[in-house]
């Protein structure tokens, strides 16, 4: 089954760019995955769907501030002009016919 | 817009079965290619992924839980259910209810802490 594994930690200032790292193991590189952003104390919130191509498809009302991209086994979460707001958990998800997989997770601070 | 709602007791005794009740709103649990998926969040920690149901009623279980989980789905009543054996303390966290469609989970309910605790 694959396996997920994102930074526990990341920090950027606010008004800035941050970009998020979640890698597939070996052998799942082609992999569709999942963005999900935790903000403290609230329910995870879908913010995007994200394809081995890099073509991404967001959630109703996520701002056109989140996009996607892949490179290889890697997918990535870009967040721009940071808000304070942007201060959560993320975490990436995905999805094969036996299982659905969560990474750890990545705890972005905004300075 | 769809929306999720996980309902049951927050406090279960150890050894004993938990029993959560996702109800479904917005749409038919029923239709359309999606599935109905179970996560748990223990406090401080990430989230765990516990099984998931789809509309035919077929079920995929985390193998490390798969022993004490069903999950089942009641198209009337636009509900779907978890149920959990053999309960201990390791078991306390928020359990959310979820869909998913196409690879992805698309909506989270509010989630729903439970304790597990004599």
């Amino acid at each position: 089954q694959p396996v997920l594994t994102q930074s526990s930690s990341a920090s950027a200032s606010l008004g800035s760019s941050v970009k998020l790292t979640c890698t597939l193991s070996s052998g799942h590189s082609s992999y569709i995955i999942a963005w999900h952003q935790q903000q403290p104390g609230k329910a995870p919130r879908y913010l995007m769907k994200l394809e081995g191509s890099g073509s991404y498809n967001k959630g109703s009302g996520v701002p056109d501030r989140f996009s996607g991209s892949s490179s290889g086994a890697d997918r990535y979460l870009t967040i721009s002009n940071l808000q304070s707001e942007d201060e959560a958990d993320y975490y990436c998800e995905t999805w094969d016919s036996n299982t659905q997989v969560f990474g750890g997770g990545t705890k972005l601070t905004v300075l | 817009q769809v929306q999720l709602q996980e309902s049951g007791p927050g406090l279960v005794k150890p050894s004993q079965t938990l029993s959560l009740t996702c109800t479904v709103s917005g749409g038919s649990i029923s239709s359309g290619s999606y599935y109905w998926s179970w996560i748990r969040q223990p406090a401080g920690k990430g989230l765990e992924w516990i099984g998931r149901i789809y509309t035919s009623g077929s079920t995929n279980y985390n193998p490390s839980l798969k022993s004490r989980v069903t999950i089942s789905v009641d198209t009337s009543k636009n509900q779907f259910s978890l149920k959990l054996s053999s309960v201990t303390a390791a078991d306390t966290a928020v359990y959310y209810c979820a869909r998913g469609v196409e690879a992805a989970i698309d909506y989270w309910g509010q989630g729903t802490l439970v304790t597990v605790s004599s």
